[in-house]
């Protein structure tokens, strides 16, 4: 079984800060990990993954993640914000199976910039 | 680029009538899935689909809810009699072709139950 802790369900950060995004994940096999941004009435897109290559992953619009396997963590990060973040960050987990396997997603951090 | 479509972007209903959400998956994939967020809060699977048969199920998808593949693109999900609490966002996401480890995500249909 797989499940996602996002630690801060809103964050706030100010334009050009560094932007640090939790996510903590439990899993009983290899996980694959994901990073969606999901803006105001609109569905998820992808930011980033990580499958089992590379720990350092980077994403669209600046983002990128590390695993960590000793921490259980995938953090997302970008140097500097943009008003354009502004969303809401779903971290999911699933385990590292060819194909058919569901996501598990966690409750989400609504990240606010601030000019 | 192809993407996952899904009609209607918006469907009301009263409470205890059916209602159909329609998604088509990219062409060439296999898998696929429903998912729900409930306003505010986290997205949560339904169901998965292969070979013309669920794979998985969680246990909100109860017997009110059915799937189907009626034809080679398309991809529904029933909900026999609409409670208030199905008011949510229905996303459908697809996997396949070269990519087995994403799913890609449709924009979703948000079903009012009035």
């Amino acid at each position: 079984a797989q499940s996602v802790t996002q630690l801060g369900s809103h964050v706030s950060v100010s334009e050009g800060a560094l932007v640090l995004l939790r996510c903590n994940y439990s899993s009983s096999v290899p996980p694959y990990l994901f990073w969606y941004v999901q803006y105001p009435n609109q569905g998820l897109q992808l930011l980033l993954k990580y499958t089992s290559a590379a720990t350092l992953v980077k994403g669209i619009n600046g983002f990128e993640a590390e695993f960590k396997k000793s921490e259980t963590s995938f953090h997302l990060t970008k140097p500097s914000a943009h008003m354009s973040d502004a969303a809401e960050y779903f971290c999911a987990v699933r385990a590292a199976n060819f194909g058919n396997e569901k996501l598990t997603f966690g409750t989400g951090t609504r990240l606010t910039i601030i000019p | 680029e192809p993407e996952v479509t899904q009609t209607p972007s918006h469907q009301v209903t009263q409470m205890g009538q059916e209602v159909i959400l329609r998604c088509v998956p990219i062409s060439n994939h296999l898998y696929f899935y429903w998912y729900r967020q409930i306003l505010g809060q986290k997205v949560e699977f339904l169901v998965s689909f292969y070979n013309n048969e669920i794979s998985e199920k969680s246990e909100i998808f109860d017997d009110q809810f059915s799937v189907e593949r009626p034809d080679g693109s398309n991809f529904t999900l029933k909900i026999r009699s609409t409670k208030l609490e199905d008011s949510a966002m229905y996303f459908c996401a697809s996997v396949g072709g070269y990519s087995y480890n994403e799913q890609f995500f449709g924009p979703g249909t948000r079903l009012t139950v009035l």
